[in-house]
């Protein structure tokens, strides 16, 4: 199978701070990453899409200086979150695909708390 | 352009009944596929199946079973037996090409004991 790793699971900081947020692909090469936010009771939304070495491209919106998103390796996205506001408070998820595969793989989640 | 229409958004069963949970998407693609992820309280998202556009056979897994039917632009997705461990949110998703998965709103399912 296809294993996707986030870390923390969980995270409080405080307004004003820096989170950020790691998305491994364990056991396969993720030539595309993507970051979805998902707020209470709400859907998942896209926030952005990642190619390996390359800019992020970020959904209408989504303000990139803001999330900053590293896609250095095939196996390891991160997501900064900087300046963090309570607004920014939600569930993140990562989610991964590769060559050849039809589907992406989603990480556990990371649920951010700004105080 | 695309979209994916949950319009129950919250069901309640008794436990051991049947229960339908419906998903209308919309698309001008000839080639898409078609996904269903539970998503229980813990929040990660469990992968159900995919289908891709050219595949109408309906589908059975265990307790659940899928209904793909393109005349409707509809793929439903049944629990049969309900169980309480079957409660979470459940999310029908869309994609289409080399673009990204776009997701239904939800339906969150709650078996009652």
């Amino acid at each position: 199978g296809a294993v996707v790793s986030q870390h923390p699971s969980r995270v409080i900081c405080k307004s004003g701070t820096s989170v950020k947020i790691e998305c491994r692909s364990l056991d396969f090469q993720a030539t595309t990453m993507f970051w979805y936010r998902q707020f209470p009771k709400q859907s998942l939304m896209l926030m952005a899409t990642s190619n390996e070495g390359s800019k992020a491209t970020y959904e209408q919106g989504v303000e990139k200086d803001k999330f900053l998103i590293n896609h250095a390796s095939l196996t390891l996205s991160t997501l900064t979150v900087t300046s963090a506001h309570p607004e920014d408070s939600s569930f993140y998820i990562c989610s991964a695909t590769g060559t050849g595969r039809y589907q992406q793989y989603f990480g556990p989640g990371t649920r951010l708390t700004v105080t | 352009a695309q979209k994916v229409t949950q319009a129950q958004t919250e069901i309640s069963v008794v436990e051991k009944e049947d229960v339908t949970l419906d998903c209308v998407y919309e698309t001008r693609d000839t080639t898409y596929y078609l996904f269903w992820y539970k998503q229980p309280p813990s929040g990660e998202l469990v992968f159900l199946i995919r289908r891709n556009s050219f595949d109408e056979q309906n589908e059975i897994s265990g307790r659940y079973s899928w209904n793909f039917q393109k005349s409707t632009s509809s793929f439903n997705f049944t629990i049969t037996a309900s169980q309480v461990v079957d409660s979470a949110v459940y999310f029908c998703a869309q994609k289409t090409g080399a673009n990204n998965l776009f997701f239904g709103t939800g339906t969150r399912l709650t078996v009652i004991p």
